[in-house]
């Protein structure tokens, strides 16, 4: 089993729709939690952090169930710009490491 | 402006070279990291740093190297040993276990 797990996607909704995507992870000693997205053929970039009360920001809202070791994050009023990978991301066992899913594909599409 | 620089954008390597990415922050942080990335696939880590002159493996560190002389630079060399080096490679850094980390714009590696 993959430490950090995405449905790979893509998605592809209209403008102005509502889509979610679940990350789940296997290390339940994890305490950090990020959302990353991803252009193509650039770097990852911070979208947000996760915080165990849930957290939004704008249009993205952030949620973390510990009991059942999952993600999710919410996008709403999908705008064209929105179109990118979405990471997740979570700390392992360890000081520093991160793990990172391989991703999921958004397409917002007119 | 605070960031991570990574350089070159893009490198060839020929059969039996070694070549060496530069990664440069000035955002004061301790730790750094190398990943690579392959396409549709998610980041896996090389080797990272938590201090100056300290340095460990990461997932796949077989044919890299690295030297951490210096807080600000954290170069990694692509050796002959990495038969497969075509890769984005990128370079992240943050300041401690609480904080997300920061990339930088990434090098893109291929095989003349």
């Amino acid at each position: 089993r993959k430490e950090v797990e995405q449905d790979p996607g893509p998605f592809n909704v209209p403008e102005g729709a509502t889509v979610a995507f679940n990350c789940t992870y296997s290390n339940s000693a994890s305490q950090s939690f990020f959302w990353y997205r991803q252009d193509c053929r650039k770097e990852p970039k911070l979208l947000m952090s996760v915080y165990s009360s849930g957290n939004e920001d704008g249009r993205f809202t952030a949620q973390l169930n510990r009991a059942s070791q999952y993600i999710s994050l919410l996008i709403r009023d999908s705008k064209l710009s929105d179109s990118a990978t979405y990471l997740c991301v979570v700390t392992a066992g360890g000081y520093n490491k991160l793990i990172f899913g391989a991703g999921t594909r958004l397409a917002v599409h007119p | 402006d605070g960031g991570i620089t990574q350089s070159p954008k893009y490198l060839f390597r020929k059969e039996g070279q070694n070549v060496t990415l530069s990664c440069e922050q000035n955002l004061n942080h301790d730790a750094m990291y190398w990943y690579r990335q392959d396409p549709g696939q998610g980041l896996r880590l090389i080797y990272y740093s938590q201090i100056v002159n300290d340095f460990q493996k990461g997932d796949i560190a077989e044919g890299y190297s690295v030297s951490r002389e210096k807080k600000e630079s954290f170069p990694l060399t692509v050796t002959s040993a990495q038969k497969n080096p075509t890769a984005f490679y990128l370079c992240a850094s943050r300041l401690d276990r609480a904080q997300p980390q920061h990339f930088g714009d990434g090098t893109r590696l291929s095989i003349l």
